[in-house]
């Protein structure tokens, strides 16, 4: 079984632009959840998403969107980059959302390297 | 505030030590995590724990659910564990990390 893959794995944009990532998920899981690692804040959750719709949501503001497929597969937008947005950006699928109180494995992408400049 | 507290940042050992990484947590989890992340960023989950104990060939992580306390244990350590270490609080709403044990392994 293909692993969990994401695109692109590596980015550089300006300040004021926006950027989209993609990320697909082993076939058959259908939760995607993003997240993004930096030196100074280690790996924050930025939001899940299951069935096309968001589940959860972390702490990060409005510019951070995502949006899921019918085949699963999810992308993430952050509009108006700003200096601090350059991260290492995750995304993980599982089997099924863990909402439901039983907790499923997380596969981790390679993940997204954005630099902002 | 840290929902998750691991210790130590950095572990250096020789190789075949015996290594123990802990981890606590505050809020209420379906599920403790364990990654490894090496170099260049690939994340590997290592175990996911409700109860008691797991173990994967040489690593061990144990959870006592009343303390939220956290241990993962390598056995016989060698270069190839050299890798940062990650435990995660699955809250079933969301994910709160720690800062991961950064460990080396010394031939």
């Amino acid at each position: 079984k293909a692993g969990v893959t994401q695109t692109p794995r590596y980015l550089i944009k300006t300040r004021g632009q926006q950027v989209t990532l993609s990320c697909s998920p082993i076939s058959g899981h259908r939760s995607v959840s993003w997240y993004q690692q930096t030196p100074g804040q280690g790996l924050q959750f930025l939001f899940e998403y299951f069935s096309e719709t968001q589940r959860n949501k972390g702490n990060f503001p409005g510019r951070f969107s995502g949006r899921q497929f019918s085949n699963s597969r999810s992308e993430m937008n952050v509009s108006t980059l700003e200096l601090g947005d350059s991260a290492l950006y995750l995304c993980a699928s599982s089997l099924w959302t863990s909402g439901g109180g039983l907790p499923y494995e997380q596969y981790f992408g390679p993940g997204t390297r954005l630099t902002v400049t | 505030k840290n929902e998750v507290e691991q210790s130590p940042q950095n572990l250096t050992a020789q190789e075949g030590e015996f290594i123990t990484i802990n981890c606590s947590y505050s809020v209420g989890i379906s599920a403790l995590h364990w990654l490894q992340q090496h170099p260049g960023g690939g994340i590997v989950s290592l175990f996911m724990l409700s109860s008691g104990k797991k173990k994967h060939g040489r690593l061990i992580a144990t959870i006592n659910i009343q303390e939220k306390h956290s241990s993962l244990h390598i056995t016989a350590s060698h270069p190839r564990d050299s890798a940062v270490y990650i435990c995660a609080a699955n809250t079933g709403n969301q994910f709160y990390f720690g800062t991961g044990t950064s460990l080396t392994v010394i031939p």
